[in-house]
C-alpha cells in the first residue's frame, strides 16, 4: 500500500470549516483512500473514502486531486467532539481492512 | 449495543504471566481484525480472521501471540509470558467480506504489563 504524509498536528476554530490535508504521491491506480479518526480513548472511526472523484457524507467531504497524489479531509462545521487524531490511509480494493496507519494528524477544535 | 465489544477494556499483569482478551464482532460481519496500538503512534495491524480462517499474520505477531475464532464468531487474543514491552492498547475490528466496506472498531483492551 502507498504511504501517506500528514501533518502532526492542527487547530481549528469551532464551528469554522476544518481541511485536514494528506500527500499520497505513490498511490497507484487501484487504491482507494480512506479517512478514519480516533477519538480519545475509543477505537478508529470509519469517516469516508473514496478513489479519484470527490465524496460526500453526513460527516465530511472529501476532495481527492486530479492527479490522486493529495487529498483533502474536510470538517465543514467543526465542533469541539471533532478533537481527535485523524488517519488518511490508502488500501487496494482487494486488502480488506489490514490497514496501514500512520502517525495521522491531531486536530484540537478550539472554542 | 451491536457493535463490536472487546473484553476487558483493562488489564494488568505482571511479567511472565498468560493473558487472553476477547472480542466479539458485529453479529452479520465474517471478517474479524486484531491490532494493537502503542501510546502515541497509530494502530498496527496483527492478524486476520475470515469466518474461522485465519488467513493473515504479521510480522509483529510473536509465537508467544495466538488468536482463535472457533467458530466463526467471537475470537480471543492470547499472550503468552508478557514482557513490558507488550503493554499496549489491543483493538479488535470487524468487517464484511466485500472488498470495500468499511472496518468497525471495539474500545479495545489495554493491556499493562508490570
Amino acid at each position: 500500500d502507498a504511504k501517506t504524509t500528514q501533518p502532526t498536528s492542527m487547530d481549528c476554530a469551532e464551528g469554522r470549516a476544518a481541511n485536514l490535508p494528506c500527500n499520497h504521491s505513490t498511490i497507484s491506480g487501484n487504491e482507494y483512500v480512506y479517512w478514519y479518526r480516533q477519538i480519545h480513548s475509543q477505537g478508529p472511526q470509519y469517516i469516508i473514502h473514496g478513489l479519484k472523484n470527490n465524496e460526500t457524507n453526513e460527516m465530511a467531504s472529501l476532495i481527492i486531486t486530479e492527479d490522486r497524489k493529495s487529498s483533502t479531509l474536510i470538517l465543514p462545521h467543526a465542533t469541539l467532539r471533532d478533537t481527535a487524531v485523524y488517519y488518511c490511509i490508502v488500501k487496494s480494493y482487494n486488502a480488506g481492512n489490514m490497514l496501514t496507519f500512520g502517525g495521522g494528524t491531531r486536530l484540537m477544535v478550539k472554542p | 449495543d451491536t457493535g463490536v465489544s472487546q473484553n476487558p477494556r483493562h488489564k494488568i499483569t505482571k511479567r511472565g504471566q498468560n493473558v487472553t482478551f476477547r472480542c466479539d464482532p458485529i453479529s452479520e460481519h465474517n471478517r474479524l481484525y486484531w491490532y494493537r496500538q502503542t501510546l502515541g503512534q497509530g494502530p498496527e495491524f496483527l492478524t486476520y480472521f475470515q469466518n474461522e480462517a485465519q488467513l493473515e499474520k504479521s510480522r509483529l505477531l510473536s509465537d508467544r501471540f495466538s488468536a482463535e475464532r472457533p467458530k466463526g464468531s467471537f475470537s480471543t487474543l492470547e499472550i503468552q509470558r508478557t514482557e513490558q514491552g507488550d503493554s499496549a492498547m489491543y483493538l479488535c475490528a470487524s468487517s464484511l467480506a466485500a472488498g470495500n466496506t468499511e472496518a468497525f472498531f471495539g474500545q479495545g483492551t489495554r493491556l499493562t504489563v508490570v
